[in-house]
């Protein structure tokens, strides 16, 4: 069975300030997602990681993908106040099309 | 959210009652599933379609069934609702072979 753990759950951080959210998963995938939620909405796709070694970025997330230690992060550089919500990383399972979601990570940036 | 619409958006219903969600897609996915969002569990998958009439377990599927008779709707039952059910749902859809799952509004049922 496929767990993914999240940590930080919780994150609070100063606006201008870097961190990073880590995502470790239990069995092998190449196919790793990260979601952002605002609150009462849906998820908006972030990211799509397909192999080892991917790095993707966008503004200021950042998001990077290690099959072999079953690691992904995301990096938030220089912290705005519009980035608060909460963050999911989910892996792609059996190649079926199953979706294996983290607990999230609920992040705010205060100014 | 575009090619994919979820009903009804707000339900409350009373604890023994049966209530059924629907998921409708124009995207012709194959793969449809229905997962439900509580605090401190991220989403977890409650049951799937990989295709019309073919349903399988998701890991939290006690309590629920669903089913797809045709190819733009999967239907989620409640069959007795009890109060732990209370829970956003949210339908997504994907097209054969994955990359990329596009998620619905959500429903938010209450059992009360």
């Amino acid at each position: 069975e496929l767990k993914v753990e999240q940590n930080p759950l919780f994150l609070s951080m100063q606006e201008g300030k870097n961190y990073t959210i880590y995502c470790n998963y239990s069995t092998t995938s190449d196919r790793l997602y990260w979601y952002r939620q605002d609150p009462g909405k849906s998820l908006e796709s972030l990211f799509v990681l397909l192999s080892n070694g991917a790095v993707k970025q966008e503004g200021r997330l950042m998001a990077s993908l290690d099959t072999k230690a079953r690691l992904s992060t995301l990096h938030i550089t220089a912290a705005v106040h519009d980035l608060s919500a909460t963050y999911f990383c989910a892996v792609d399972w059996e190649y079926g099309n199953k979706l294996v979601f983290g607990a999230g990570t609920i992040l705010r940036v205060k100014s | 959210d575009a090619g994919i619409t979820q009903s009804p958006r707000h339900k409350v219903t009373e604890t023994g009652t049966p209530v059924t969600l629907r998921c409708h897609q124009t995207e012709n996915h194959r793969y449809m599933y229905w997962y439900r969002q509580d605090p401190g569990h991220g989403l977890r998958l409650i049951h799937y379609s990989y295709g019309v009439k073919d349903t399988d377990k998701g890991e939290v599927s006690d309590g629920y069934s669903v089913s797809r008779s045709k190819t733009e709707d999967f239907l989620l039952t409640l069959e007795s609702a009890t109060s732990s059910q209370t829970s956003v749902y949210f339908c997504a859809i994907s097209p054969t072979g994955g990359y990329g799952y596009t998620f619905g509004s959500g429903t938010r049922l209450t059992v009360v």
